[in-house]
Order: structure tokens, then sequence, then C-alpha cells
């Protein structure tokens, strides 16, 4: 069975620093990989995925994520964050021999605190 | 853009009560699911639903849930005798493949 561990429950960073947010899933095959952002009481925004091929991944709002086979990462980064930003992160892993079936594994979020 | 659509946003039950969650997917999209999200944890995976029918369940899916894709455009989750661990945010997802993954922006359950 998959799984996601996102190590950093809480993260501070100030207005205009850059931003690394990590992950590191569990899957025996080539996942399919997700990031989502959640505004307090709003839905799950998706900012990026990855299937395959260019393992540097290009979001919305100025995010990027990187897959790492090697270190079973794939770690969310902005250059510059905005008070905006601040907000609950998710990763999730997708099974890519499900077809679709099967569902995402989530990690259990980062919660992103800009400071002005 | 198109969008997952799930009515209502809030819903207040008594224990005991049943309860349906409704969602209307994207229209081209092929599969079907819910997750939940208990206030301050993960978003975690209910059901998939695929050609009519449930392709895969979680451990959470017990015999109190169920879901019906009633005509085209509905796709419902029933929660036949609602407990106090069943308050939670509920999201509706539909997607073509992994390709076009659309999660609605939830319903919010409250149980009493």
């Amino acid at each position: 069975a998959q799984s996601v561990t996102q190590p950093d429950i809480h993260i501070t960073v100030s207005e205009g620093a850059s931003l690394e947010l990590r992950c590191n899933y569990s899957y025996g095959a080539t996942p399919y990989l997700f990031w989502y952002v959640q505004s307090p009481g709003q839905g799950l925004q998706l900012l990026l995925k990855y299937f395959s091929g260019d393992t540097l991944v290009q979001g919305i709002k100025g995010f990027e994520a990187e897959f790492k086979r090697s270190q079973s990462s794939f770690n969310l980064r902005k250059p510059s964050v905005h008070w905006s930003d601040a907000a609950e992160y998710f990763c999730a892993v997708g099974a890519v021999t499900g077809g679709g079936a099967d569902g995402l594994t989530f990690g259990k979020g980062t919660h992103l605190i800009i400071q002005p | 853009e198109p969008e997952v659509t799930q009515t209502p946003s809030h819903q207040v039950t008594q224990m005991g009560q049943e309860v349906i969650l409704r969602c209307v997917p994207i229209s081209n999209h092929l599969y079907f699911y819910w997750y939940r999200q208990i206030l301050g944890q993960k978003v975690e995976f209910l059901v998939s639903f695929y050609n009519n029918e449930i392709s895969e369940k979680s451990e959470i899916f017990d015999d109190q849930f169920s879901v019906e894709r009633p005509d085209g455009s509905n796709f419902t989750l029933k929660i036949r005798s609602t407990k106090l661990e069943d308050s939670a945010m509920y999201f509706c997802a539909s997607s073509e493949g992994f390709s076009g993954y659309t999660f609605g922006s939830g319903t919010r359950l409250t149980v009493v």
C-alpha cells in the first residue's frame, strides 16, 4: 500500500522568501504525485501533478515540484512567497496500475504561515 | 473551467438519521470518488465508482455507507444512520483516470 509523509506540520516563512515543502512517498512502482492547496473552510485546489516525463513540474501560482525517484520525494518549491500563499498544503500519491480507480493517498498536510 | 459541484455546502443532522450528500461530476469524466476530511486531519479516500459500480473502497466505507449514480449527472453518498464521528468535510471528485482529477468544494456534515 502506498503512503505519504509530510514531515513538517507547520512552516513559517517571511513574505518574499523562498519556500520548500517536503513530501516523501512509499510506493512499489512509479506513482502519480500531486500537490493540493486548501484555504480554511475551502476545497482542494490542484497546484501541480507528476505522471511521467520531465521530473521538474511547473504548476499554478508560481509553484514547482521536483520528482526524485532515488529519494522517493516530491518536494514543492516557490522562489518568493506571498501572504496569499498561507494555507494548508497536501501531497498525494496515486497508483499507476489502478488506471484511476484507486483513490489518492494524502499526507497529513503542512500548514504554511507567512510572516510580514 | 469545468467544476465538480457539491450540495449542500453545509448539513446538520441528528445522530441516527440518514443523510444524502450530492455531487455533480464533470460531464465527460468516467471515475467518481468520495473522500472525507475530519476537522484538522488529512483527507481520506472512501470509495471510487466506475461503470456504475464500486471499483475500490477503503476500510472506512462500511455498510453504513452507499453510493449511487441515480441518473446521468448526479453521484450521491448516503450515510444510513449517522454517528457523531461521521462529522467531517466530504469531498466528491471526478476524473478521466488520473488526468483531470478534480475535487468539489465539499459538504461540511455536522452530526449532533
